[in-house]
């Protein structure tokens, strides 16, 4: 699977957008990118995730960039809830294929 | 929206005692996996299941460890003698079969302390 590279640690005002980047420059054609995020030690919960095109859903937006080498996922309206570890995890569609986590970002939503 | 429910949330067992832990994946999902996760640090892969056999298993999934799907509803994870080592979160997933893209989804995990 190929690696991804992220901040440990980003800051963002309430209310404003949140934009969590990713590198992962060695991305394979057929690998998917995957979001999720943890909250103080509670399972992972899935975002959104995409081969390609951008993608948006209720909690946020995937930006994919057209070599693939990087995303961004944007929380449009940070709230003091989203502070949490937030994952880039890419992997190909192999049924059985596990998720590799790394360290992820630690976003801190202040006030 | 259907989630992964996991018990008890919180275990506490004797060293060298046998431990179960109990997930309940969503209803309409196939594959299921456990992961655990070490106080500071990573998710860490442990095993995935599916068709009622074992698909892949890191190498902490040692003889130690074994899943069991013993109904159409839970999804189980034993460890036959817990270690001091084995104190972590135990975090179980399930996926659905509609494509191999789908994302996985986890339960809250279950805190297990061995003493």
């Amino acid at each position: 699977d190929a690696k991804t590279t992220q901040p440990p640690s980003m800051d963002c005002a309430e209310g404003r957008a949140a934009n969590l980047p990713c590198n992962h420059s060695t991305i394979s054609g057929n690998e998917y990118v995957y979001w999720y995020r943890q909250i103080h030690s509670q399972g992972p919960q899935y975002i959104i995730h995409g081969l390609k095109n951008n993608e948006t859903n209720e909690m946020a937006s995937l930006i994919i960039t057209e070599d693939r080498k990087s995303s961004t996922l944007i929380l449009p309206h940070a709230t003091l809830r989203d502070t949490a570890v937030y994952y880039c995890i890419v992997r190909p569609p192999n049924d059985f294929n596990k998720f590799y986590f790394g360290s992820g970002t630690k976003l801190n939503v202040k006030p | 929206e259907p989630e992964v429910t996991q018990t008890p949330s919180h275990q506490v067992t004797q060293m060298g005692q046998e431990v179960i832990l109990r997930c309940v994946p969503i209803s309409n999902h196939l594959y299921f996996y456990w992961y655990r996760q070490i106080l500071g640090q990573k998710v860490e892969f442990l095993v995935s299941f599916y068709n009622n056999e074992i698909s892949e298993k890191s190498e902490i999934f040692d003889d130690q460890f074994s899943v069991e799907r013993p109904d159409g509803s839970n999804f189980t994870l034993k460890i036959r003698s817990t270690k001091l080592e084995d104190s972590a979160m135990y975090f179980c997933a399930s996926r659905t079969d509609r494509g191999s893209n789908q994302p996985q989804h986890f339960g809250d995990g279950t805190r297990l302390s061995i003493l």
